[in-house]
């Protein structure tokens, strides 16, 4: 079991290039999560996804774009870059263990981005 | 607004006290709280859940409290090591019922000396 798989995991890009993060879990879980991590900030929710086919706004929605076409991959899109997106990057995936309660996240590496 | 903060000061301990970490929250009403440990250049792993109806929860040295009417988590690590140096971070679910959608705190970095 490889848990949660994150591709690349480093990567730098000029202002307004275009990139996709992969996020590939092998759990079967039903949700998935794209973070942020910034010094100083934590954890901040970018989009997320309850299941296959669909998705939702985080915290920090703007400037990225996601899609969940199979429920193992969950793809983190950056159409312009710019520096304020330089960033760590975290995938998580969790399962439902109960009528209203997600279990614990299970995290990826990490992809870090630098956009000069 | 809803916040949640952690002490952003590290905490440094000697070796074989405990470590006691404070994760605080204002306008959510939370029906369960997380604690993640994360290495540098990790992601975060999963430690402990405890429910809004359970005031405490341990796990081998680890013991979580949950007082739902302080607004307060207590984290706390029994007998610590050198092994035990990480940040840890305290997340709590947003919008009830949505996803299990967790928001986390900003993480407070723990040093345990020999």
């Amino acid at each position: 079991n490889a848990g949660v798989t994150q591709t690349p995991k480093f990567r730098v890009l000029k202002t307004g290039q275009s990139m996709t993060l992969l996020c590939a879990q092998d759990m079967n879980h039903e949700y998935m999560y794209w973070y942020r991590q910034d010094p100083g900030m934590g954890l901040r929710l970018i989009h997320y996804s309850v299941g296959e086919g669909t998705t939702a706004k985080g915290e920090v929605p703007d400037g990225y774009n996601v899609s969940r076409l199979k429920k193992q991959n969950f793809l983190l899109g950056l159409e312009s870059a710019a520096p304020s997106q330089t960033s760590v990057y975290f995938c998580a995936s969790s399962s439902i263990t109960g009528v209203l309660i997600a279990g614990e996240l299970f995290f990826g590496e990490g992809s870090r981005l630098t956009v000069l | 607004s809803q916040k949640i903060e952690q002490n952003s000061e590290a905490l440094n301990i000697q070796e074989g006290k405990t470590a006691t970490l404070t994760c605080n929250y204002t306008n959510y009403s939370p029906a369960y709280l997380q604690w993640y440990r994360q290495d540098p250049g990790r992601g975060p792993v999963f430690l402990l859940l405890i429910r809004e109806n359970e005031k405490e929860k341990r796990k081998e040295r680890l013991k979580v409290t949950f007082d739902t009417t302080l607004k307060q988590s207590l984290f706390h690590i029994t007998a610590s090591q050198p092994a035990d140096s990480a940040t840890y971070l305290c997340a709590l679910e947003k919008d009830y019922n949505q996803g299990g959608k967790l928001i986390f705190g900003q993480g407070t970095e723990l040093s345990v000396k020999p």
